[in-house]
């Protein structure tokens, strides 16, 4: 079954204090690995998909990195907005349908302080 | 260009009643899928829908159904509503159910 644990489950910066998110994951044959953002009462926000070991990928003062068993989410001299859950996920096949599904970690709640 | 579409926003229902939510995709997506997020807890994968047929259900009762229509918008239902129902429900829609899920923001039931 796949699993992704996500750590720490809650981190508080301050303004301009650099650091990183970390997801671990299990999965049978990885279709891709999600990073998104969550704000209290809001569906999902997406940032990022990589689909394989050493692939990077940048969005303002996020970088996102996968190897083979964890992956991430940088976040570099962060800002109060930037305070929200951030939750990874792994894509899967259904074996019975032939679909996808993602599984999710808990997530990490992020507050950015001035 | 509109997002993907969740009705209502918020429900309050009673123990053992039945309720239906309702998500339009993004136009042009042919895949729904939906998840349920209880309070401080990641999205759990409930079902998936592609050209109108499912391709794939987690692990929940058979409480749970959905459906997808002709113009891919989508259907959750679920019967003999429980406290432990009680959660947000989302919709991702994808333009093939593999690539790139675009969640709504979701109904906040609450089973009393």
């Amino acid at each position: 079954e796949d699993q992704v644990t996500q750590s720490p489950e809650a981190l508080r910066l301050q303004e301009g204090e650099s650091s990183s998110l970390n997801c671990s994951y299990t999965v049978s044959g990885l279709r891709g690995l999600f990073w998104y953002r969550q704000d209290p009462g809001k569906g999902p926000e997406f940032l990022f998909t990589l689909y394989s070991a050493g692939e990077e990928k940048e969005k303002e003062r996020l970088k996102a990195t996968l190897t083979k068993k964890e992956s991430f989410l940088h976040i570099t001299a962060p800002k109060p907005e930037d305070s929200a859950t951030y939750l990874c996920a792994v894509q899967g096949k259904i074996l019975t349908g032939g679909g996808n599904k993602l599984t999710f970690g808990t997530g990490t709640q992020l507050k950015v302080e001035l | 260009d509109a997002g993907v579409t969740q009705s209502p926003t918020h429900l309050i229902k009673t123990r053992g009643q039945q309720v239906t939510l309702r998500c339009s995709p993004i136009s042009g997506h042919k895949s729904v899928s939906w998840y349920q997020q209880v309070l401080g807890q990641g999205p759990q994968f409930i079902f998936q829908y592609y050209e109108k047929e499912e391709r794939g259900r987690g692990n929940f009762p058979d409480r749970f159904s959905a459906r997808q229509f002709p113009n891919y918008s989508s259907e959750l239902n679920v019967n003999a509503l429980l406290l432990g129902d009680s959660a947000l429900y989302l919709c991702a829609s994808s333009l093939d159910g593999f690539y790139g899920y675009t969640f709504g923001s979701g109904t906040r039931l609450t089973v009393v």
